[in-house]
């Protein structure tokens, strides 16, 4: 039974750096990408980036200035980190597994709320 | 900005038969097959169409989908209470090389 489970701060401070999580358990991580989403408060889904388990990353334009993905394969960890937040970056984040051949996201995390405040 | 147009809302009373559309276009819809997910908020989202009108096990047929050209449609048949949800399509876009997603329907039993 494949789980995913995010964690970090649920509170950063505007300009500061946003650090979390994502712990894969009852399977490796290997040969899976792995995609950070986020859903701001009274909005819709967005797709932040992924990182392939050989560390390829791929990040959405709208973030590439701040976002940094990263793997630990000896953890079976990754990891996302976003530079400069501000109150627009308040949201639940999730981390979630997308199928190698349709690019669909089959498995998710339960979500953290990060809220972006001073 | 969501890249990907789906109705704010959608509703129908229990047995009832829901459509939910998704517009997009050739770089999107047009190109890419058409995944859809199920989220009841505070919980965790829930694949329910791939590979445009697939659906992973588990999943009622209730749920189905379907694709013509650049926009898709999911219908849920049958509509019970537990249907009461919000519901994203997605697809990769070639042009923004990455995963887009629609801009969500929630779905009201009535």
């Amino acid at each position: 039974h494949v789980q995913l489970q995010e964690s970090g701060p649920g509170l950063v401070k505007p300009s500061e750096t946003l650090s979390l999580t994502c712990t894969v358990s009852g399977d490796s991580i290997s040969s899976y990408y792995w995609n950070w989403i986020r859903l701001p408060p009274g909005k819709g889904l967005e797709w932040i980036g992924y990182i392939f388990h050989s560390g390829n990353t791929n990040y959405n334009a709208s973030f590439r200035s701040r976002v940094t993905m990263s793997v630990d394969s000896s953890k079976n960890q990754v990891s996302l980190k976003l530079t400069s937040v501000t109150a627009a970056d308040t949201a639940v984040y999730f981390c979630a597994r997308e199928m190698t051949v349709f690019g669909a996201f089959d498995l998710w995390g339960q979500g953290t709320l990060v809220t972006v405040s001073s | 900005q969501s890249v990907l147009t789906q109705p704010p809302s959608a509703s129908g009373t229990p047995g009832q038969r829901v459509t939910i559309s998704c517009s997009g276009s050739s770089s999107n819809i047009g190109s890419d097959t058409v995944k859809w997910y199920q989220h009841l908020p505070g919980t965790t989202p829930k694949l329910l169409v791939f590979n445009d009108n697939q659906r992973p096990s588990g999943v009622p047929d209730r749920f189905s989908g379907s694709k013509s050209g650049t926009s898709a449609s999911l219908a849920i048949s049958g509509l019970q209470s537990e249907d009461e949800a919000d519901y994203y399509c997605a697809a990769w876009d070639d042009s923004l090389n990455g995963h887009v997603f629609g801009t969500g329907t929630k779905v009201t039993v009535l």
